[in-house]
């Protein structure tokens, strides 16, 4: 079955980097796209960032654009997701996610907590 | 960017009537190949939200069929035919039209 497992909680300082990880299983890779979506507490969804498995393409929301890189290593089936230049308002619970039919997003990681406190 | 709404953001239930929520989009979800990139998530406290329905109608695979789906255009709705305890929770719709994805602001079910 597919499964997405992701890093642990961070804590962070403002201005500091965090780099996350979403570990694939149960399906071949390279074949779909993986998202990044987080959610600040309290607050709505907010669509981070994808990454094509395949090609390496990506696309970033205009929130983060600058500050986000998103990576993969297929040899070891994970996404990375870093965020640079941490402001407190990154604080949020971040997603990984694998598009399914017609692009819908099906499978979800756990959630990683990224605390941005000094 | 596209903007979602949705109406309303609080809905009080009772297990077993039935139950709606509506999304509206700032501009069309239809894609030129003829599908509309609208769906539903259901996310329960502590979870990771779950994906109920794609392409407007379509039931993602497991979910109940008290769960539906309509709409086109920029006017969409959820429907839950019975509420059952289990359904609460925050909703979302999202478009998947174009990037950046965004969503609604969620509605908050819960049990009267």
């Amino acid at each position: 079955q597919v499964q997405l497992v992701q890093s642990g909680a961070e804590v962070k300082k403002p201005g500091a980097s965090v780099k996350i990880s979403c570990k694939a299983s149960g399906y071949t890779f390279t074949t779909y796209t993986i998202h990044w979506v987080r959610q600040a507490p309290g607050q709505r969804l907010e669509w981070v960032a994808w990454i094509n498995i395949g090609n390496a393409n990506t696309m970033y929301s205009h929130n983060v654009q600058g500050r986000v890189t998103l990576s993969r290593d297929t040899s070891a089936s994970t996404a990375y997701m870093e965020l640079g230049s941490l402001r407190s308002e990154d604080t949020a619970i971040y997603y990984c996610a694998r598009e399914a039919t017609a692009y819908s997003l099906f499978y979800w990681g756990q959630g990683t907590l990224v605390t941005v406190s000094s | 960017d596209i903007v979602m709404t949705q109406s309303p953001l609080s809905l009080p239930v009772t297990p077993g009537e039935p139950a709606s929520i509506s999304c509206r989009s700032s501009q069309s979800l239809l894609h030129s190949n003829g599908n509309t990139y609208l769906e539903w998530f259901l996310q329960k406290p502590g979870r990771s939200p779950q994906l109920l329905i794609y392409m407007v109608s379509n039931r993602a695979s497991g979910v109940p069929d008290r769960f539906s789906g309509s709409g086109s255009g920029t006017d969409f709705t959820l429907k839950i035919s019975r509420v059952e305890a289990e359904d609460i929770g925050v909703y979302y719709c999202m478009q998947a039209l174009q990037a950046p994805r965004t969503f609604g602001q969620g509605t908050k079910v819960e049990i009267k």
